[in-house]
């Protein structure tokens, strides 16, 4: 079954719009990831937060973690036109095994 | 650096054929998964691999499902008497370590049962 869910799951922005998405998930973490991907296939990692951090920001990204209310949220700010894709978080269960768990997706589209 | 292939990248095969799908990882990753993802939906855990230990199978669907990695490198997902739910894309992913988490996916298999 799966941990996580994503919200919104669609979502429409213009270009240089923030975009920001979120992700709750049921058991407890040692991190969590956030992914994105293309045209419905591989993913490419962009994130990952532990779960004694509250916040990290790479780039344009921004991810903040609250495992009190087991939500984390992903900001894109300044969008762009090639940021269009679907993004997902996934987290790993506490497992140490390193299977991860994927929320349903939020797809992002950046309109020119 | 070369990431993780995979082979092929479509699959079109009858109901009730067997089909096998090949991963190659990236060299030296001790880690590799296998997902499943169905259309418009997130991955679903398959099967994961790291080292020489068993692996852990607790998400195969079915036992019609099988993988192995030989020489702690290449992995092969087999599907035996392919049904129509079995249609959707199938991503490996590897990582360095257990410890880092970070998985590195390749471009999937997209399989079409007919």
């Amino acid at each position: 079954s799966q941990q996580g869910e994503e919200d919104p799951q669609a979502l429409s922005i213009q270009e240089g719009e923030n975009a920001t998405m979120n992700c709750s998930y049921k058991t407890s973490i040692n991190n969590l990831q956030w992914y994105r991907q293309n045209s419905g296939r591989g993913l490419v990692h962009l994130i990952l937060i532990r779960s004694n951090e509250r916040e990290k920001h790479s780039g344009r990204l921004r991810v903040t973690l609250d495992t009190s209310k087991k939500s984390s949220s992903l900001l894109i700010t300044a969008s762009r036109a090639a940021d269009t894709a679907s993004y997902f978080c996934a987290t790993d269960g506490s497992s140490n095994t390193g299977k991860l768990i994927f929320g349903q997706g939020t797809t992002l589209q950046v309109k020119p | 650096g070369a990431g993780v292939s995979q082979s092929p990248s479509n699959k079109v095969t009858e109901k009730g054929k067997d089909v096998e799908l090949r991963c190659d990882p990236i060299s030296g990753h001790t880690a590799l998964y296998w997902y499943r993802q169905s259309l418009g939906q997130g991955l679903e855990f398959l099967i994961y691999f790291q080292g020489n230990s068993a692996p852990d199978k607790s998400g195969l669907p079915s036992d019609r499902f099988s993988a192995e990695r030989t020489g702690g490198s290449v992995s092969t997902l087999t599907i035996q008497r392919t049904q129509q739910e079995d249609s959707a894309v199938y991503l490996c992913a590897s990582s360095p370590s257990v410890a880092d988490n970070e998985q590195f996916f390749g471009p999937g298999t997209r399989l079409t049962v007919l």
